[in-house]
């Protein structure tokens, strides 16, 4: 496609559901990225994708959080038994490859638990 | 640890004016440093990164190791530069991996 893709763009959970997002690169971009913005904060990192290997899932904040990119293009983020801190802005970006390319990023999925 | 500090939250200026926007940075090696934009209901979007020396949209960041600062200007402000701009500092020997963001600004531009 022509941008970085993310689905869906609101959801509002209870606290305890569990919840997925969706993010589809740019196609053939090998790198993709999630981060999370809480409200008033900027962007803070979550994992790192290479093509389908997670090399960096060190700002995921507790093993209620789990990503993954089983075939090196769509990724999800699923967050299980969500809380209320878990809401936030969770952004998706992608790169061509690790190095001098520019970080695309998508529209983000705003999550909001009740 | 690396570190991102904005410390205005809120910045407005007249249309004509000359803008800076603030940013420190701490971090041990040699950092990577980089200007982020989101416009009204746009995405967030690269501005200018310090290695490639350019200027983008009138805007210029000159990268100060001695004060740690990497400090976003520009000689006349245009009321669509009215966004929400955003340091950042990425911490893997350039390659664009991991960001650390600070907060933002949120930069007014009045007519």
């Amino acid at each position: 496609g022509a941008g970085v893709s993310q689905s869906p763009r609101y959801k509002v959970a209870k606290r305890g559901q569990d919840v997925a997002l969706r993010c589809d690169p740019i196609s053939g971009h090998v790198s993709l990225f999630w981060y999370q913005q809480a409200l008033g904060q900027g962007p803070e990192f979550l994992t790192y994708f290479q093509n389908e290997a997670q090399l960096d899932k060190s700002g995921l904040p507790s093993d209620r959080f789990f990503a993954e990119r089983p075939e090196g293009s769509v990724s999800t983020l699923k967050i299980q038994r969500t809380q209320q801190e878990d809401s936030a802005v969770y952004l998706c970006a992608s790169m061509k490859a690790l190095g001098a390319n520019v970080l695309t990023f998508g529209a983000g999925s705003r999550l909001t638990v009740l | 640890a690396q570190r991102v500090t904005q410390p205005e939250k809120l910045l407005s200026v007249f249309k004509g004016a000359p803008v800076e926007l603030k940013c420190n940075y701490s971090y041990s090696g040699s950092p990577e440093l980089f200007w982020y934009v989101q416009y009204s209901r746009q995405r967030l979007q690269l501005l200018l990164r310090h290695i490639s020396r350019e200027s983008i949209k009138g805007f210029t960041a000159d990268l100060n190791k001695g004060e740690t600062s990497f400090h976003l200007k520009k000689p006349f402000a245009q009321e669509e530069d009215s966004a929400m701009y955003y340091c950042a500092l990425e911490n893997s020997g350039g390659s664009n991996y991991k960001l650390t963001f600070g907060k933002g600004t949120l930069l007014t531009v009045n007519p």
